[in-house]
């Protein structure tokens, strides 16, 4: 079945760093999307991307949909305490799929004040 | 007002009972899903109902039961739990069409034990 493989599988950062996590496909996807989780909570979405090469930004939060259609990245600027959590990209294929995310591991970010 | 709502948010239980979760979504979405997350923290669905149909089902084990009342409804039943069904189990919604179609909202999870 189709994979994602979201690096890095962790992240340690200080307060104020940027931070750049990836998912990489061997398939194509036709949406990309990107999620938080915190804690005890649901996965909560904070960018979807839906064009390739597509380049679009939510906040301090930027992300971009791969020209092969088969990646996709999210940084987040300046980063503070509250953006500790489980980051997860999500893929769409399409057609008989339509509906059905695939998700990446995820990134756990921790940020230190 | 709660979008995406799951009852109850923790469930222990003995092996070999039967047992419900309930879903709920207030967003009038057409699509509703059950997605399992393991200990690892990895999210995979299980199935999906369009308009009250089963449209996808992920190879999941018949002990798990899936129904929809209705289109704002999906509950999940689950027959002779086992220890490996132990995990946290999500709910979400999407819209029929248009490019927000692919934009899951989903609930605060329900984290099963099976002890």
């Amino acid at each position: 079945g189709q994979q994602l493989n979201q690096s890095p599988q962790s992240m340690f950062i200080q307060e104020g760093e940027d931070v750049s996590m990836n998912c990489t496909s061997s398939s194509i996807f036709n949406t990309w999307l990107w999620y938080k989780q915190d804690p005890g909570e649901g996965p909560v979405l904070l960018i979807a991307l839906y064009k390739a090469g597509e380049l679009t930004s939510n906040g301090r939060l930027t992300a971009q949909f791969g020209i092969t259609r088969k990646d996709s990245f999210l940084n987040i600027s300046a980063s503070i305490p509250s953006d500790v959590g489980i980051y997860f990209c999500a893929g769409q294929a399409g057609g008989t799929s339509y509906g059905k995310l695939t998700f990446g591991q995820g990134t756990i970010l921790t940020v230190h004040p | 007002d709660t979008a995406v709502s799951q009852t109850p948010k923790y469930l222990v239980t003995q092996m070999g009972n039967d047992k419900s979760i309930k879903c709920e979504q207030n967003l009038g979405h057409d699509t509703m899903y059950w997605y399992k997350q393991d200990s690892k923290k990895f999210l995979k669905i299980m199935f999906s109902y369009n308009n009250k149909e089963l449209i996808i089902n992920e190879t999941v084990p018949n002990r798990f039961s899936p129904k929809s009342p209705d289109k704002a409804h999906l509950n999940l039943h689950i027959n002779s739990l086992e220890l490996g069904d132990s995990a946290v189990y999500f709910c979400a919604s999407t819209s029929k069409g248009g490019l927000s179609a692919m934009s899951a909202f989903f609930g605060q999870g329900t984290r099963l034990t099976v002890v």
